[in-house]
């Protein structure tokens, strides 16, 4: 079935760059998308990948996709403590239509 | 500005007491979500209407339901609530099934 898997925890120091993980079993996913979330609040969509595309940099955010391997990263560089937060990865627009699945979630601890 | 709105941001029920958890958006788009979200958990997919078209995920139990009278508005409906049920519950809007979604705050809902 479909599946999408993350590292639960990821602790950085502030300024160094942050690189969060994630694989995915759908083959056929359209998109891949990053989410972020802060405590107490909705998912905040901060990137997202087509599936032909293998980089996708905005800002600090890169986002880097091995389709072969399904493997999806964001890193992000000059990580600040407001980046702390979950981040989750997702894949969608499949042979499914309107599902999106999403991993558990990433949980980021950015040390002064 | 464009939003996805969810009223109340916490509700509190006692169990067995139905509850009503509303959703509206701005953005005019045709599909509207609800997720379910426990704790350390990815969002689940409840159901979702495409305007008005309701798709029900086979694993959303009865107890819950969702009304979309018009397009800037859902509901979800829980009509016997019990203690496994409190959650954050999300509200997303799409405009197409393919497209990337929007998240509102989120209600948390909590089971006395």
């Amino acid at each position: 079935g479909e599946d999408v898997e993350q590292s639960l925890f990821l602790s950085v120091r502030e300024g160094d760059s942050s690189v969060i993980n994630c694989t995915y079993t759908d083959s056929s996913s359209t998109y891949l998308y990053w989410y972020k979330q802060e405590p107490g609040a909705g998912l905040q969509l901060l990137t997202y990948i087509f599936s032909n595309m293998d980089m996708k940099q905005d800002q600090r955010l890169t986002v880097l996709l091995n389709k072969k391997d399904k493997h999806l990263s964001l890193r992000i560089a000059d990580t600040q403590t407001g980046d702390s937060a979950i981040y989750f990865c997702a894949e969608g627009g499949n042979t499914g239509g309107f599902k999106t699945i999403f991993g558990a979630g990433t949980r980021l601890f950015v040390k002064a | 500005d464009a939003m996805v709105i969810q009223n109340p941001r916490y509700q509190v029920t006692q169990f067995g007491k139905p509850v009503t958890l509303s959703c509206s958006q701005t953005l005019n788009h045709n599909v509207m979500y609800w997720y379910q979200q426990k704790s350390s958990q990815a969002p689940k997919l409840l159901f979702h209407y495409y305007d008005k078209d309701f798709n029900n995920e086979a694993d959303t139990p009865d107890n819950f339901q969702s009304r979309r009278p018009n397009t800037s508005f859902c509901f979800l409906d829980i009509r016997s609530p019990g203690l496994g049920d409190a959650a954050m519950y999300l509200c997303a809007t799409s405009r197409g099934a393919l497209d990337e979604q929007y998240f509102g705050p989120g209600t948390r809902l909590t089971v006395t």
